[in-house]
This record gives structure tokens, C-alpha cells and sequence, in this order.
């Protein structure tokens, strides 16, 4: 069963690094979204990209943050200067255009 | 009014119990509410979703009820086995939309005892 896939599954890095996570949806979904959760709270939206281009963004997602399908395959988040806060699992997901999205393992992030 | 409530923050249960969990929303433009499962370590896994045309869905052991009026749903598990044990979130979103963002509850663990 086709299923999202994403890279690294940790990743630590200092406070300012730039990061950069990366994701492979399922090769004919359509719309990909990344969300967050802090560790013991809940999953928050973070960003969607639909034909090329951030079709919405939460209040999360500042100008730190961005997002890129730099080929038919991957889809990535960068996040410029990372923050103490910055450190929870992201995780990416993809949906064709019916209504389920598919989560990926995630990735968690410490940011030291 | 971009909220989802959801209630408990825990449970315990027996096996061969029913576990009941509720959501609550506040916006009347949402028309998809799913239910995830997720174990720790992994990912939010779809476990069961409705749209507001009908008033109960079930799959298996799983069961939504959705009460339109009162902005409410519940999740159902019949007869809980311990590899029921696991977070869940409910969520809610607008469709058709080019986003479709998930907007979800804050998730309740679930422990189910042999």
C-alpha cells in the first residue's frame, strides 16, 4: 500500500540552524500539508501546497518558515533560523482529491 | 470559532468495554469530520470520517454519531481490545476546498486493560 514517507525520522540541530525536512507523498495525491505537534498537545496545521504553490497558511508558519516542491516527487519545509520552540514532530501528509489525508511517521526535531 | 473541543483527556477501559469519545465544533462551514488513531511514534492514522448528511457511520467496531444541532460527534469503539490503546484525535474541515486543512481536537488517550 502506497504510504507518505519522510526524512530524517530526528534531527537536532542548534538554535539559528537552518533545517530542512523532507517528505515523499503519495505519487498521485494532489495537495500536501504540513502540520506540527508539540510533544502531548495536539496536531496543528502548519501549511497546505496545492498546484505549485501555498494555498493557505496558519499564523505558525512565519516568514522562518517555507515550503518547496523542488521536483514530482518531494515536497520539503525549511525552516531558516530555528527557535527553541521550534522543536516538536512535523509531519507531513498528502491526499488526492477525495477527502482522506495520509499522514506520515514524522519527523521529530530538537532544537537545542 | 476555528476550535474543535475534545473531551476526555484520558481514558481507561476494560476489555469488552465501549470507549466514548466527544468533539464538539463551533463552525457551521466545516462539512468533514474524521477520527484518528495514532500510536506512539507514528504518524495520525484515519480511522473512521463523516460528512454531515448522516447522523451515524459505522465501520467494524467503530462508530460515529454526529448530532448536527448541537455541533457535536462522538467516537464509538465496541467491544475495546488492548490494541485499541492509542491517542485519538477527532478533527473537522471544510470541503470542497483547495486547502482542506485538518483543524483537531486536543486528542485523547485511550487505555484499554486486558
Amino acid at each position: 500500500e502506497p504510504e507518505v514517507t519522510q526524512t530524517p525520522s530526528h534531527q537536532v540541530t542548534q538554535m539559528g540552524q537552518e533545517v530542512i525536512l523532507r517528505c515523499v507523498p503519495i505519487s498521485n495525491h494532489l495537495y500536501f500539508y504540513w502540520y506540527r505537534q508539540i510533544l502531548g498537545q495536539k496536531v496543528e496545521f502548519l501549511v497546505s501546497f496545492y498546484n505549485n504553490e501555498i494555498s493557505e497558511k496558519s499564523e505558525i508558519f512565519d516568514d522562518q518558515f517555507s515550503v518547496e516542491r523542488p521536483d514530482g516527487s518531494n515536497f520539503t519545509l525549511k525552516i531558516r533560523s530555528t527557535k527553541l520552540e521550534d522543536s516538536a514532530m512535523y509531519f507531513c501528509a498528502s491526499r488526492a482529491g477525495q477527502l482522506t489525508q495520509y499522514f506520515g511517521p514524522g519527523t521529530r526535531l530538537t532544537v537545542l | 470559532q476555528q476550535q474543535v473541543k475534545q473531551s476526555p483527556q484520558s481514558l481507561i477501559v476494560q476489555k469488552g468495554g465501549i470507549s466514548i469519545i466527544n468533539c464538539a465544533y463551533e463552525n457551521t462551514a466545516f462539512d468533514y469530520f474524521p477520527w484518528y488513531q495514532q500510536f506512539p511514534g507514528k504518524g495520525p492514522a484515519l480511522l473512521i470520517a463523516i460528512r454531515p448528511d448522516v447522523s451515524e457511520k459505522k465501520e467494524g467496531r467503530f462508530t460515529i454519531s454526529f448530532n448536527k444541532s448541537a455541533k457535536q460527534f462522538s467516537l464509538h469503539i465496541m467491544d475495546s481490545q488492548p490494541g485499541d490503546s492509542a491517542t485519538y484525535f477527532c478533527a473537522a474541515s471544510k470541503y470542497p476546498s483547495n486547502t482542506g486543512k485538518l483543524i483537531f481536537g486536543q486528542g485523547t488517550t485511550l487505555q484499554v486493560k486486558p
